[in-house]
């Protein structure tokens, strides 16, 4: 029961164009989502979040959009630099309950 | 600096041996969780703890054991039940109740 999807598995961009990830749900539950960063051999990183209050919460490059009614959730970085490449994962969580996406693979190309 | 350190990186097992990783927050996290993670797929729950001497079962326990006897630790026991125990597994800690998450570097674990 994959209650968090991202139908993309990778992306690749060229530098300073706009990469978007993309993340849908099921549970109408979940009231705070999250988006971590990965590193090969690495633990994810925090990266983004947005309460399900919201529709939009930006931070410098990163933008997340929640659309509740889709139940659907993006990840807009722009622009897209070559170190912005790694393995990006949703997450939706309710109470103690996060569940995470499979990720994303993004290549951004010089 | 507050962290979690989990180790070893890398750890090699026999077939039929029991395991332990251990994870260390200096955090003073409430809750702790133990994921796995597969090539392809999501960062799946296995165990998680709330409060020292207690813990719950996520989606994937079979096989595996923990103990939370102290705040700080959150040790995973991966037993010779578990039939593919292979995989990346990575321990996170994070403040009640919204807190976001901070994971540790993770183990590689390989059944030889």
């Amino acid at each position: 029961d994959q209650q968090v999807k991202q139908n993309s598995p990778s992306l690749s961009v060229q530098e300073g164009r706009i990469s978007i990830l993309n993340c849908d749900y099921t549970n109408s539950m979940f009231d705070y989502f999250l988006w971590y960063k990965k590193y090969p051999a690495e633990g994810p990183t925090f990266l983004i979040s947005i309460s399900s209050i919201k529709d939009k919460n930006e931070d410098g490059r990163f933008t997340v959009f929640l659309n509740k009614s889709a139940k659907h959730l993006s990840l807009h970085i722009v622009p897209s630099q070559p170190g912005d490449s790694a393995v990006y994962f949703c997450a939706a969580s309710e109470d103690n309950d996060m569940r995470f996406g499979a990720g994303t693979r993004l290549t951004v190309k010089p | 600096d507050g962290g979690i350190t989990q180790s070893p990186k890398y750890l090699f097992r026999k077939e039929g041996q029991n395991v332990t990783l251990s994870c260390e927050q200096n955090l003073n996290h409430d809750a702790m969780y133990w994921y796995r993670q597969d090539p392809g797929q999501g960062l799946r729950l296995i165990y998680y703890s709330q409060i020292v001497n207690d813990f719950q079962k996520g989606d994937i326990a079979e096989g595996y054991s923990v103990s939370r006897e102290k705040k700080e630790s959150f040790p995973l026991t991966v037993t010779s039940a578990q039939k593919n125990p292979t995989a990346f597994y990575l321990c996170a800690s994070r403040n009640q109740p919204l807190g976001g998450y901070t994971f540790g570097s993770g183990t590689r674990l390989t059944v030889v």
